[in-house]
């Protein structure tokens, strides 16, 4: 599975937009990004997916570059309960799901 | 409609006790998982069940056993717990979702075990 890069920690105001960046320059054509957080010390939560078209649901929106080497999560308007670490994750769909889980990145939501 | 259920939630063991990590899942995932997580750390994979009747090692698999008792359950087994096992322990379980068509993740609350 390709390898991702996301920064360590980002801070964002309340009401305001969190785009959280992810490098995966050595995606391949058939990986899929996902993303998933972990709020506090529980069970990680699936957020999002997608191949190559951008993706919205009722949690957050992805947008891939064109080129597949980056992605970018966007919460719209993160509130205090958006804190959390964030998982970028490249993986092929289908069969068992083997996620590989970075360090990811600790958005912290500030009042 | 619980999910996923891991039982306990927290133990204290001492070097070289044995214990098992129970877990079950009521969504009728096909795809079982144990994760631990050490503290500041991403998640590691110890062992996967892909389907009823199989198991495959992880990233982590030493120190540890697995057993998919059937569908709905993976049992995680520590036969001679060690310090280094101190950690938090994570089962999860997949299938593809009938509403996203993602194959996705469900994790549950997870178990804290401390070796002395």
């Amino acid at each position: 599975d390709a390898k991702t890069t996301q920064p360590t920690s980002m801070d964002c105001a309340e009401g305001r937009a969190a785009n959280l960046p992810c490098n995966h320059s050595t995606i391949s054509g058939n990986e899929y990004v996902y993303w998933y957080r972990q709020i506090h010390s529980q069970g990680p939560q699936y957020i999002i997916h997608g191949l190559k078209n951008n993706e919205t649901n009722e949690m957050a929106s992805l947008i891939i570059t064109e080129d597949r080497k980056s992605s970018t999560l966007i919460l719209p308007h993160a509130t205090l309960r958006d804190t959390a670490v964030y998982y970028c994750i490249v993986r092929v769909e289908g069969g068992a799901q083997k996620l590989v889980f970075g360090q990811g990145t600790r958005l912290t939501i500030n009042p | 409609n619980a999910g996923v259920t891991q039982t306990p939630k927290f133990q204290v063991l001492k070097t070289g006790q044995s214990m098992t990590l129970q877990c079950a899942q009521d969504m009728n995932h096909n795809s079982m998982y144990w994760y631990r997580q050490d503290p500041g750390m991403g998640l590691r994979l110890i062992y996967y069940s892909a389907s009823e009747g199989t198991t495959d090692k992880g990233e982590v698999p030493n120190g540890y056993n697995v057993s998919r008792l059937n569908k709905r359950e993976f049992s995680l087994r520590l036969e001679s717990a060690a310090p280094s096992q101190t950690s938090v322990y994570f089962c999860a379980s997949s299938d593809r979702s009938k509403s996203s068509g993602a194959n996705v993740l469900t994790f549950g609350a997870g178990s804290r075990l401390t070796v002395l």
